[in-house]
C-alpha cells in the first residue's frame, strides 16, 4: 500500500481557506486518494475521494496534480466545526480484498 | 436505516478475561473492517472480511479473533485481554462502487479498558 505523509497539525481562524497537502509518491496506477475526518470520540467520515484532476463537493475539493505524487484537500472558509482530525488515505479497496491504513492524520483547529 | 452499529458502547474487563465485540451493518455491503484507535493516534486494521465466510488479518492482529456470522454481522474477539489492548475499536463496512470507491462507513466505537 502507498504510504501517505500529511503534517502533523495545522492552526487557522474562522473564515480561511485551509489546504492540507498530503504526499503519497509510490502511488499505484490503480489507486484512488481519499479523505476522511475524524471530530472527537466519533468514527472517521468519508469526505471526498478522487483519481486525477480536480474533485468537488459540497464539503470540499480535492486538487491532484498529474503525477498523482501529490493531492490537497481545500476546506472553504473553515468554521470551529471544522476542527478534527483530517487522514488521507491512498488505495485501492474496490475488490475488497485489501483494505485501507489510516495514518496518523492532520490534526486542524480552527479558533475564532 | 441505522448504519453501522456496535455494542457495547463501554466495557471494562480485568487482565486475562475474554469478550466479544459486536458489530452489525443493514447496508448490505459486502466488506466489513475492524480497527482499533490508541489515544492521539491513527487506527490500525486488526483484521477485515471482503465478504461472507472470508477474514483476513490486517496490521495488528494478535489476540483477537474474528467471525463473519453472515453477510450483515461481523464480531470481534478478545481470549485473553491484556493491558495493552486498552483501546477505542471501530467496525467499518464498504461496498465497492464506482462513485464511493473507497467509502467507508463507520460505527460510534467501542471503549475498551483493561485493568
Amino acid at each position: 500500500l502507498a504510504k501517505t505523509t500529511q503534517p502533523i497539525s495545522m492552526d487557522s481562524y474562522e473564515g480561511q481557506e485551509v489546504n492540507i497537502t498530503c504526499s503519497h509518491n509510490n502511488i499505484a496506477t490503480n489507486d484512488y486518494i481519499t479523505w476522511y475526518q475524524q471530530f472527537p470520540s466519533q468514527g472517521p467520515r468519508f469526505i471526498i475521494q478522487g483519481y486525477k484532476t480536480k474533485v468537488t463537493n459540497e464539503v470540499a475539493s480535492l486538487f491532484i496534480p498529474a503525477d498523482r505524487k501529490s493531492s490537497t484537500l481545500s476546506l472553504p472558509r473553515v468554521s470551529l466545526s471544522d476542527t478534527a482530525v483530517y487522514y488521507c488515505l491512498v488505495g485501492d479497496s474496490n475488490t475488497g480484498r485489501r483494505a485501507l491504513t489510516f495514518g496518523s492524520g492532520t490534526r486542524l483547529q480552527v479558533q475564532p | 436505516n441505522a448504519g453501522v452499529t456496535q455494542t457495547p458502547k463501554f466495557q471494562v474487563l480485568k487482565t486475562g478475561q475474554s469478550m466479544t465485540l459486536q458489530c452489525a451493518q443493514d447496508m448490505n455491503h459486502n466488506s466489513m473492517y475492524w480497527y482499533r484507535q490508541d489515544p492521539g493516534m491513527g487506527l490500525r486494521l486488526i483484521y477485515y472480511s471482503a465478504s461472507e465466510g472470508t477474514t483476513d488479518k490486517g496490521e495488528v492482529p494478535n489476540g483477537y479473533n474474528v467471525s463473519r456470522l453472515n453477510k450483515r454481522e461481523f464480531s470481534l474477539r478478545l481470549e485473553s485481554a491484556a493491558p495493552s489492548q486498552t483501546s477505542v475499536y471501530f467496525c467499518a463496512s464498504h461496498h465497492p462502487g464506482e462513485r464511493t470507491y473507497n467509502e467507508q462507513f463507520f460505527g460510534p466505537g467501542t471503549r475498551l479498558t483493561v485493568l
